[in-house]
C-alpha cells in the first residue's frame, strides 16, 4: 500500500522564525516528489517540485533523500502569509493514477 | 487563463438525491482527475481519465460515476446521496501523467448530504 506519513502538526512558529518539516514515504519505487500548499477551505497549488539535488526558490528549500525514503521543506525568515497546510505528495510514475497525497502539515506563523 | 473551472462551488443534497459536479479545464490538458478530501485528511483519487473517452477507478470510487466525452469536460455523477459522500472534492489536471508533472487543481464543491 503506498502511504505519504506527514506531522499534522500545528507548527507555530514566531515570524521570521526558520522553520522545516519531513515526510516519509513507503513506495521504494517513487519518482517524483513535490510540496504542495493548501490555504484553509482553498484548493491545494503547487509550491515546488523536489529534485534528487535538492532545490531552492527563494525562501524555500526542498530536500529529497531517497536512501532514507523521505523529503524535507525548510521555509526560511517566515511570513505571516506563509501559515497554510503544506502536502506533501509523491508519485510512483507508474501511471495516471499513481500521485499520493500526504495529509499535510498545519503551520502558523505568528506576529 | 480560466485554468480548472468546477460549478457548483457549494451544494446541499437530501439522502437518496443525485448530481452532477461539472469540471471543466481549458489548457487542453489530456489527463483529468476526482478527488475528495475529508476533513483533516489527504485527497483520495475518486476516477481519473487520461483522455476523452477513457476513464478508471481510483482509491474510493464507490457510489461516484464519471464520463470523459471531450477533451475539456470531466463531470462526476452521484447516484444516490450518502451522508458519507460529505465532503469537498477536487477536479485537477494534468498535461503527461503523473510523473513529473503538477496537477491543477479547481477550486473545489464543497458537497453536504443531510
Amino acid at each position: 500500500r503506498k502511504e505519504v506519513e506527514q506531522d499534522p502538526g500545528p507548527f507555530n512558529v514566531p515570524e521570521g522564525a526558520t522553520v522545516a518539516f519531513n515526510c516519509t514515504y513507503s513506495n521504494s519505487a517513487s519518482q517524483s516528489f513535490f510540496w504542495y500548499r493548501q490555504d484553509c477551505r482553498k484548493e491545494p497549488k503547487l509550491l515546488m517540485s523536489v529534485y534528487s539535488s535538492g532545490n531552492e526558490d527563494g525562501r524555500f528549500t526542498a530536500q529529497l533523500n531517497r536512501a532514507s525514503q523521505y523529503i524535507s521543506l525548510l521555509i526560511r525568515d517566515s511570513k505571516l502569509s506563509d501559515s497554510a497546510t503544506y502536502l506533501c505528495v509523491v508519485s510512483s510514475g507508474g501511471g495516471a493514477d499513481g500521485l499520493t497525497f500526504g495529509k499535510g502539515t498545519h503551520l502558523i506563523i505568528q506576529p | 487563463n480560466a485554468g480548472v473551472t468546477q460549478t457548483p462551488k457549494f451544494r446541499i443534497l437530501k439522502i437518496g438525491q443525485s448530481m452532477t459536479l461539472q469540471c471543466t479545464q481549458d489548457m487542453n490538458h489530456n489527463y483529468m482527475y476526482w478527488y475528495r478530501q475529508d476533513p483533516g485528511m489527504g485527497l483520495k483519487l475518486i476516477y481519473y481519465s487520461v483522455g476523452a473517452g477513457i476513464t478508471d477507478k481510483g482509491e474510493v470510487p464507490n457510489g461516484y460515476n464519471v464520463s470523459r466525452s471531450t477533451t475539456e469536460d470531466f463531470p462526476l455523477r452521484l447516484e444516490l446521496a450518502a451522508p458519507s459522500q460529505t465532503s469537498v472534492y477536487f477536479c485537477a489536471s494534468t498535461q503527461q501523467g503523473t510523473g513529473n508533472q503538477p496537477q491543477h487543481f479547481g477550486d473545489g464543491t464543497r458537497l453536504s448530504i443531510l
